[in-house]
């Protein structure tokens, strides 16, 4: 186990609704990413937090946002859901700008 | 565009056999390359990594070799078990600071046949 959380397990939504995904990072860890994974593909980055900023992102529309809090938690937020994104969410954390990366179990999203 | 190319995108071992995948990358700039095992329903787990400044770093029964000026690299696992079924990504990225996540492969499903 990497000690870095997620919730809930699985979820459920209809298009062009809303969703919150939640992350706990492994103890220490202030960076945390988020990636996509559809099935059958490697996992597409969508942004990170650090010291409760976004300092990066891949090439995801804004209606995909975050945050992270003091204790280093992270949420992923994703408006007006369309079918494509359906997949695996996961979040990573790290120390600081250390280059290992400690992915949780995920969310399974699926959107109808 | 594609800068992580994984391949094979199946691969099936025979128990005690050598299990190869092979990745290509684009980008120059990216110095760090990790393998992951992913598990039915689980997240990626780190196997081993390598920086371009070695070009084999062996840990257990898995090895990375890279070749930098092919821009190359590839998983070895040797003495495949059936429990090293799974799925294997390549990922590579720049190291140490900016905000860069990880580029990964499209991913092998190895199966290690008993």
């Amino acid at each position: 186990e990497t000690g870095v959380t997620q919730s809930p397990t699985h979820l459920i939504k209809t298009r062009g609704q809303q969703v919150t995904l939640r992350c706990s990072s492994q103890s220490g860890h202030n960076t945390v990413s988020w990636y996509q994974q559809a099935l059958g593909q490697g996992p597409q980055f969508i942004f990170q937090y650090y010291r409760e900023e976004e300092n990066g992102r891949g090439n995801f529309p804004p209606r995909f946002s975050g945050l992270q809090f003091p204790n280093y938690s992270s949420e992923l937020n994703v408006n007006a859901l369309e079918l494509d994104d359906s997949a695996l969410y996961l979040c990573a954390s790290r120390r600081g700008q250390t280059d290992t990366q400690y992915f949780g179990p995920g969310t399974r999203l699926t959107v109808l | 565009q594609q800068q992580v190319k994984q391949s094979p995108q199946s691969l099936i071992v025979q128990k005690g056999g050598i299990s190869i995948i092979n990745c290509a990358y684009e980008n120059t700039a990216f110095d760090y390359f990790p393998w992951y095992q992913q598990f039915p329903g689980k997240g990626p787990a780190l196997l081993i990594a390598i920086r371009p400044d070695v070009s084999e770093k062996k840990e257990g029964r898995f090895t990375i070799s890279f070749n930098k000026s092919a821009k190359q690299f590839s998983l070895h696992i040797m003495d495949s078990q059936p429990g090293d079924s799974a799925t294997y990504f390549c990922a590579a990225k720049r190291s140490g600071g900016g905000a860069d996540g990880l580029t990964f492969g499209k991913g092998t499903h190895l199966i290690i046949q008993p």
